[in-house]
């Protein structure tokens, strides 16, 4: 099926360090939406973006919507223990494309202490 | 405000079965999305209901089908199983369907075919 393409696929960095990651699409976006997902567990939404250009931020998290809206990017700040586990990027058309999230294939962190 | 709730959390079926599982929405959220997640495919869009009618589809053969209630309570329905039909499913509530609203989901179904 049609997917994102997010990178890296995994991450491995020390307590502390910032950590980025990103989504690019060959499709137009209306949002973007970012998710983490626990072992076991449905994906938690992190932050959402609806308009090109928007940066946004939730604590130590900060997501920006690219101006083409074909693509969009994940940093963590000062990483914590608690930050690992598998980050999601998905992108959400308009009702007239289908309406659907399209996700990225995830980006799984670890964060050694 | 309770979040969207999935039942039941793990399912064991043989080749053959059907299964039924449900999701109810957080409350107010009129629409309901469904996928599936497996390691090779990661999380793939199966259909999305509101008031009751299905308004999106995704690739899935006809063995997968679904249905909303008037409490907005949905239910996805897989017949025939089949061993590639164990994943973990997922639904998604959110308040209206317009593009713009983002999706909360359940912790999932983790279903199990042998």
């Amino acid at each position: 099926g049609q997917q994102l393409n997010q990178s890296p696929q995994s991450m491995f960095i020390q307590e502390g360090e910032d950590v980025s990651m990103n989504c690019t699409s060959s499709s137009i976006f209306n949002t973007w939406l970012w998710y983490k997902q626990d072992p076991g567990e449905g994906p938690v939404l992190l932050i959402a973006l609806y308009k090109a250009g928007e940066l946004t931020s939730n604590g130590r998290l900060t997501a920006q919507f690219g101006i083409t809206r074909k693509d969009s990017f994940l940093n963590i700040s000062a990483s914590i223990p608690s930050d690992v586990g598998i980050y999601f990027c998905a992108g959400l058309g308009n009702y007239n494309q289908g309406g659907k999230l399209i996700f990225g294939q995830g980006t799984e962190l670890s964060v050694k202490p | 405000k309770a979040g969207v709730t999935q039942t039941p959390r793990y399912l064991i079926k043989t080749r053959g079965q059907q299964v039924t599982l449900s999701c109810s929405p957080i409350s107010g959220h009129r629409s309901v999305s469904w996928y599936q997640q497996t390691p090779g495919q990661g999380l793939q869009f199966l259909f999305e209901y509101f008031s009751e009618t299905q308004r999106n589809k995704g690739n899935f053969p006809g063995r997968f089908s679904g249905r909303q209630f008037s409490n907005s309570r949905s239910e996805m329905n897989v017949s025939t199983l089949e061993l590639g039909d164990s994943a973990l499913y997922l639904c998604a509530s959110s308040f209206v369907w317009d593009g713009d609203n983002e999706q909360f989901f359940g912790p999932g179904t983790r279903l199990t075919v042998l």
